[in-house]
């Protein structure tokens, strides 16, 4: 399967406890993004990796959130001490940079991670 | 910033009509406009992408318009099947020149009945 996979698929947890999500892209997209989706909104960004660079980091993303692409493959994004508002998908994308210049940045979404804060 | 409004009400037709989704926009014309398609528990699946050069874009039953006086996209899909029901998502680029960064919109919901 050559899409962007997400682990786990549904995470469970209580208020207070640490959760950790990987994503693996698309093998040669460049381009990584993080979005957070609840219900009856469309995926709210949260942040973008180029390479291993996280370029853009969204207001979104209060300091007990924290990403990291380390060798510019797959990613993890990490939440400290879960608050119940924490509860939502957790979306990943993909995208490879196009060198014409009229880069239009399609991005190629993995499943999700649904996250439940008890 | 820019702000995206798609119907929020669910759009119910019958089988073989053709569904008419909109996507309208508010603040600067983005160089180019994305729809997506989300099924439930899933991630969104491209679609289309139209540039702000393009007044219309198809695939196969799928077809796409991009007014730019109107600050509005209209997304089509002709003889439509109960299996397009899903929620579809327009996208735009958030910043202008922003190529990397886009803003979704909330979707709307379309049921397709036999």
């Amino acid at each position: 399967d050559t899409g962007v996979s997400q682990n786990p698929r549904h995470k469970i947890t209580k208020r207070g406890q640490n959760v950790t999500f990987r994503c693996d892209p698309i093998s040669e997209h460049n381009r990584l993004y993080w979005y957070r989706q609840t219900l009856g909104q469309g995926p709210e960004f949260l942040t973008y990796f180029q390479n291993e660079a996280q370029l853009e980091k969204s207001r979104l993303l209060s300091d007990r959130f924290s990403a990291e692409r380390p060798k510019g493959s797959f990613s993890t994004l990490e939440i400290q001490r879960t608050e119940q508002g924490d509860s939502a998908m957790y979306l990943c994308a993909s995208s490879l940079e196009e060198t014409s210049g009229r880069s239009t940045d399609t991005q190629y979404f993995g499943p999700g991670t649904r996250l439940t804060v008890l | 910033s820019q702000k995206i409004e798609q119907n929020s009400e669910a759009l119910n037709i019958q089988e073989g009509k053709t569904a008419t989704l909109t996507c309208n926009y508010t603040n600067y014309s983005p160089a180019y406009l994305q729809w997506y398609r989300q099924d439930p528990g899933r991630g969104p699946v491209f679609l289309l992408l139209i540039r702000e050069n393009e007044k219309e874009k198809r695939k196969e039953r799928l077809k796409v318009t991009f007014d730019t006086t109107l600050k509005q996209s209209l997304f089509h899909i002709t003889a439509s099947q109960p299996a397009d029901s899903a929620t579809y998502l327009c996208a735009l680029e958030r910043v202008p020149g922003g190529y990397n960064k886009l803003i979704f919109g909330a979707g709307t919901r379309l049921a397709v009945h036999p």
